[in-house]
């Protein structure tokens, strides 16, 4: 079983729908967690941590549940812009795992 | 603004060729981090430093080495490449200041091994 595991879509969704991704980690010692946005043939770069009490950015919105071991990105108002391979990433004392992705194409 | 490079985008080998994939960052982070991104696995580590002339394997070291001279750069070798070693390379750095450490990539070496 993988460290960290995701749904890896494709989800294609028309511009303003709402996209939730959802992903699971298998280690409960994880300590932190974060979302990376990965552009086709780009470095993946940090779009928002994740805290215990649920964090917005903007149109971003993420979740975590400890008890589960389950952490959620959702999306509202999809822009064309925000196509791109989303990965869920777990730390536990600077080990950082990373899901394979999930990817997102927002259509016109 | 961090900025981490890669001393290549691209790069064609043959087998049993040694490679060298340099990367450099300018924020003087003390962690470094080399990954190779395959489809459908994910980032796998390969190996970390958290410190000059300090290394440690991470989850696939074999037919890979490393160095780490200066705080600024740290080096990924092939040996002698294989086939199954074509793939995405991405280097990393991070700092634990602030106590939450976010690791910020360089932009990526794609290794073709014929």
């Amino acid at each position: 079983r993988k460290e960290v595991e995701q749904d890896p879509g494709p989800f294609n969704v028309p511009e303003g729908a709402t996209v939730a991704f959802n992903c699971t980690y298998s280690n409960s010692a994880s300590q932190s967690f974060f979302w990376y946005r990965q552009d086709c043939r780009k470095e993946p770069k940090l779009l928002m941590s994740v805290y215990s009490s649920g964090n917005e950015d903007g149109r971003f919105t993420a979740q975590l549940n400890r008890a589960s071991q389950y952490i959620s990105l959702l999306i509202r108002d999809s822009k064309l812009s925000d196509s791109a391979t989303y990965l869920c990433v777990v730390n536990r004392n600077n080990d950082m795992r990373f899901g394979a992705g999930t990817r997102l194409t927002v259509k016109p | 603004d961090v900025k981490v490079t890669q001393s290549s985008r691209y790069l064609v080998k043959r087998t049993g060729e040694k490679v060298f994939l340099e990367c450099v960052q300018d924020m003087d982070h003390e962690n470094m981090f080399w990954y190779r991104q395959d489809p459908g696995l994910g980032l796998r580590l390969i190996y970390f430093s958290y410190d000059v002339k300090m290394k440690e394997k991470g989850d696939i070291p074999e037919g890979y080495s490393v160095s780490r001279e200066k705080k600024e750069r740290f080096s990924l070798i092939l040996e002698s490449a294989s086939t199954n070693q074509t793939s995405m390379y991405l280097c990393a750095s991070s700092s634990l200041a602030g106590g939450q450490e976010t690791q910020y990539f360089g932009p990526g070496t794609r290794l073709l091994v014929l």
